[in-house]
Parts: C-alpha cells; structure tokens; sequence
C-alpha cells in the first residue's frame, strides 16, 4: 500500500486558514487521495477526496500537486469544533479498506 | 438522519473472556468495516463485508477474532480468549458502495475495549 507522511502536529489560530500538508512520493495512476478527520472520542469523518483535479467541498479543499507527489489540504477558516487528528490516505481503484497513517494532529487556538 | 451505531460503548473483559462488539451500519450500505485503534495510533482495518460475504479479513490478528454479517445488516465482531493486547477502541464503518473509490466511509462512535 502506498504510504504518506504527514507532520505530526500543527497549530493555528482560530478564524485563520489551515494548510495541512501530505506528502506521497510513491503514489501510483490509481491512487485517489482521501482526508478524513478523527475529533475527539469519535469515529473518524469523511473530509474530502480527489485524484488530479483540485476539490472544493462545504468542508474544506484539496489542493493536489500536479506531479500528485503531494497535497495539502486547506480549511479555509478554522474553528474550534476544526480541533481534530487529520489523516491523508491513498485509496488504490477497487481497494475498499483505508490505510490509516498517524496524521496530523491540528490544534486550534482562540 | 441515523449514523452507524456500535455497541456497547465500553466493555471491560477480563483476561482470558470471550467478547462480542455490535454494528449497525446505516441502512441499506451494502460495505461493512472494522477497524482496531490503539492508543495514539491511526485506526488499522481487520475486516470488510459486501453484503453477508466477507470478502477481506486479512487484517484480522489472530484467530481469536471473528467477524460476522449474517443477514447483510448487522454484525458482530468476537473476540475469544481477549489478551491484554487486544485493548483498543473497535471501530465499525459502513459505506454505501463498494469496489469503487468514491464511496466514503461512515463511521460509528466505536467500542472501547480494555481487557484487565
């Protein structure tokens, strides 16, 4: 399974935008590019995905290198309730499982 | 609307007892996940359902861990014999789809195992 490396804490200030890097030097043709967030005490949450193109969604959006070897994900103006770990995974076509790194913990600041 | 519910919420087994952790996923998603999260770490897939086939258990540790789907809905993961290792919080996720990248994952609030 392709890997990413994500820095393993971040801050910000609230009401501030966020850029959440992700590094995946070894993604292949395949490979969709997935965020989920894990707030505290609860299950994970889907964020955004995207394979070549950047995203935008009422959440947040993808920013995607366009030699794809990276991404960054951008919250636009963070929040408290954004306090959370945020983890970039590589899903492959046809792969259903998701491959959990350790993330990146985003602390919030008011 | 209804999320993915897991039960129960917490479980304290002691070493040695057989364990059984519940999901609901949300109705009429056809794939069905467990994940195992230890403290500090990023959840680690175990298993995965399409309807009642399990199509994927390669992430299960032992055979001491079980999972099943009977009917296409619910399912229950079992743990025989917990060991000490075994504590984590259990994560259940359902998604609509299955064999196509696009479909995200529903997560439930998971079950906090701690095996004394």
């Amino acid at each position: 399974d392709a890997k990413t490396t994500q820095p393993n804490s971040m801050e910000s200030n609230e009401e501030e935008p966020v850029h959440l890097p992700c590094n995946h030097s070894t993604i292949s043709g395949t490979d969709y590019i997935h965020w989920y967030r894990q707030l505290p005490s609860q299950g994970p949450e889907y964020v955004i995905h995207g394979l070549t193109s950047n995203v935008n969604n009422r959440m947040a959006s993808l920013a995607i290198a366009e030699d794809r070897k990276s991404s960054t994900l951008i919250l636009h103006r963070a929040t408290l309730r954004d306090a959370a770990v945020y983890y970039c995974i590589l899903r492959d076509v046809g792969t259903d499982k998701l491959i959990f790194g350790t993330g990146t913990r985003l602390q919030v600041f008011p | 609307g209804a999320g993915v519910s897991q039960s129960p919420r917490y479980k304290v087994a002691k070493r040695g007892q057989d364990v059984a952790l519940r999901c609901d996923p949300i109705s009429g998603h056809v794939s069905l996940f467990w994940y195992q999260q230890a403290l500090g770490q990023g959840p680690e897939f175990l298993t995965y359902f399409q309807n009642e086939a399990q199509l994927d258990k390669s992430g299960l540790p032992s055979d001491r861990f079980f999972a099943e789907r009977p009917e296409g809905s619910v399912s229950t993961l079992k743990i025989q014999r917990t060991q000490q290792e075994d504590s984590a919080v259990y994560l259940c996720a359902s998604s609509w789809g299955s064999g196509g990248t696009t479909y995200e994952q529903y997560f439930g609030p998971g079950t906090r195992l701690t095996v004394t």
